[in-house]
């Protein structure tokens, strides 16, 4: 069964360095969302991508964060000066269409921990 | 706003005991509904799902129900196993792209 990956699966940083998370959705997938999820809480909607656009976004996704699709396969949620508070599991996803019941589908998180 | 509330963990069960875990959303309109598990270690895997009023979802023995008179989607399994040892995340999606997760309950079953 198809997956989305992500790397690095653990990244250590220095606050204020800017740090950028892998990720390789599900192939025929349009729909790409980040989330986190901060050590013991619950998980919280970042944003979402289509179409080389970013289509929503929370309120934790400030001017600190930003997304890409650099080609056809990846997808990278890039923190631009990274702050202790941003030490948290970040999970990528991806969906075949957008609205709806389209289930979105999970990687296995990258874990951020910033010194 | 949309937001989902989930029991507070954590619950410990012995194997083959009865599960619930209890979801209660607020939306407007009509979401579709989710559950969600996270294994140690691992990322967020679909449990079970419902889009309308009176779905059941099921899958590995859990159970839940979309009960719209009550805005519930209760977790359920009648004989938990260690190996379900995990944290659940009810969740919804309304309409839009993405998911309103609850604060998860951490479920540990002892042998």
């Amino acid at each position: 069964e198809p997956e989305v990956t992500q790397t690095p699966s653990h990244q250590v940083t220095q606050m204020g360095q800017e740090v950028i998370l892998r990720c390789v959705p599900i192939s025929n997938h349009l729909y790409f969302y980040w989330y986190r999820q901060i050590l013991g809480q619950k998980v919280e909607f970042l944003v979402s991508f289509y179409n080389n656009e970013i289509s929503e976004k929370s309120e934790i996704f400030d001017d600190q964060f930003s997304v890409e699709r650099p080609d056809g396969s990846n997808f990278t949620l890039k923190i631009r000066s990274t702050k202790l508070e941003d030490s948290a599991m970040y999970f990528c996803a991806s969906s075949e269409r957008g609205r709806g019941q389209n289930t979105q589908y999970f990687g296995p998180g990258t874990r951020l921990t910033v010194l | 706003g949309n937001s989902v509330t989930q029991m507070e963990g954590p619950v410990t069960l012995s194997e083959e005991a009865f599960l619930t875990i209890n979801c209660t959303y607020t939306a407007t309109g009509y979401p579709s509904l989710f559950w969600y598990v996270q294994y140690p270690g691992e990322g967020l895997q679909l449990l079970l799902k419902a889009t309308k009023a009176d779905d059941k979802g099921s899958n590995k023995g859990f159970e839940a129900t979309y009960r719209k008179e009550t805005t519930s989607f209760h977790l359920e399994k009648g004989s938990v196993q260690v190996s379900d040892s995990a944290v659940y995340f009810c969740a919804l999606r309304n309409g839009g792209q993405n998911f309103v997760f609850g604060p998860g309950t951490r479920l540990s079953v002892l042998p």
